[in-house]
């Protein structure tokens, strides 16, 4: 199985701040099969990028997933109050479809 | 516009069934498949298991054992997961997930499902 690791597990961040998340795999995760979601505490998770930098759907643009091989990154350019939620990365390039354990972002 | 409804929450003892069941609109139906997720109380997500409404092709993943089934309506555009001999760390909410065409990632999410077994 891919082992995703993401990190930081905590990420403390002021209104307005550029947030970088990582993800990293135990293995390449070829053609960049990444995607990244965010949920909200008793929410379902919100597609937001897939392979590894296309927006999904109605996703805002300062949002912005970037990496290939092993390592992901997910961009937030400025941080609106909206954003603080928990991330999560999945890879989809073999089965099982693993995901990360996710990045908390939280208000500082 | 395309959702996904899930059944409301359900309580069980271990070794009893659950059948949660999963209604799709505004899309084709057969058209993509659906995978099953679960999270565990303050956990992370986990995908579990995959099916396709045009044939009924299904894919697990290895550490979901025969208890798992899921089942497809055509006519009412539903997907059921059945889970049985539930045991307690079956306790999570589960979630159904449109699978994209273009890979397996879930552009589309059902508002998710608490089942919970306790004694």
């Amino acid at each position: 199985d891919i082992v995703l690791t993401q990190s930081p597990g905590t990420l403390s961040l002021s209104p307005g701040e550029r947030a970088t998340l990582s993800c990293r795999a135990s293995q390449s995760v070829k053609s960049s099969f990444l995607a990244w979601y965010q949920q909200k505490p008793g929410q379902a998770p919100r597609l937001l990028i897939y392979g590894a930098s296309s927006w999904a759907p109605d996703i805002p643009h300062r949002f912005s997933g970037s990496g290939s091989g092993t390592d992901f990154t997910l961009t937030i350019s400025r941080l609106e109050p909206e954003d603080f939620a928990v991330y999560y990365c999945q890879q989809y390039d073999s089965s099982p479809y693993t995901f990360g354990q996710g990045t908390k972002l939280e208000i500082k | 516009q395309v959702h996904l409804v899930q059944s409301g929450r359900e309580v069980k003892k271990p070794g009893a069934s659950v059948k949660v069941s999963c209604k799709t609109s505004g899309y084709t139906f057969p058209n993509y498949g659906i995978s099953w997720l679960r999270q565990a109380p303050g956990q992370g997500l986990e995908w579990m298991a995959w099916i396709s409404p045009a044939n009924n092709n299904t894919k697990y993943a290895p550490n979901i054992q025969d208890r798992f089934l899921m089942t497809t309506d055509t006519s009412t555009q539903t997907v059921y997961l059945e889970l049985r001999s539930l045991r307690s760390d079956d306790t999570a909410v589960y979630f159904c997930a449109r699978t994209s065409f273009w890979g397996f990632y879930f552009d589309y999410w059902g508002q998710g499902t608490l089942v919970t077994v306790s004694s």
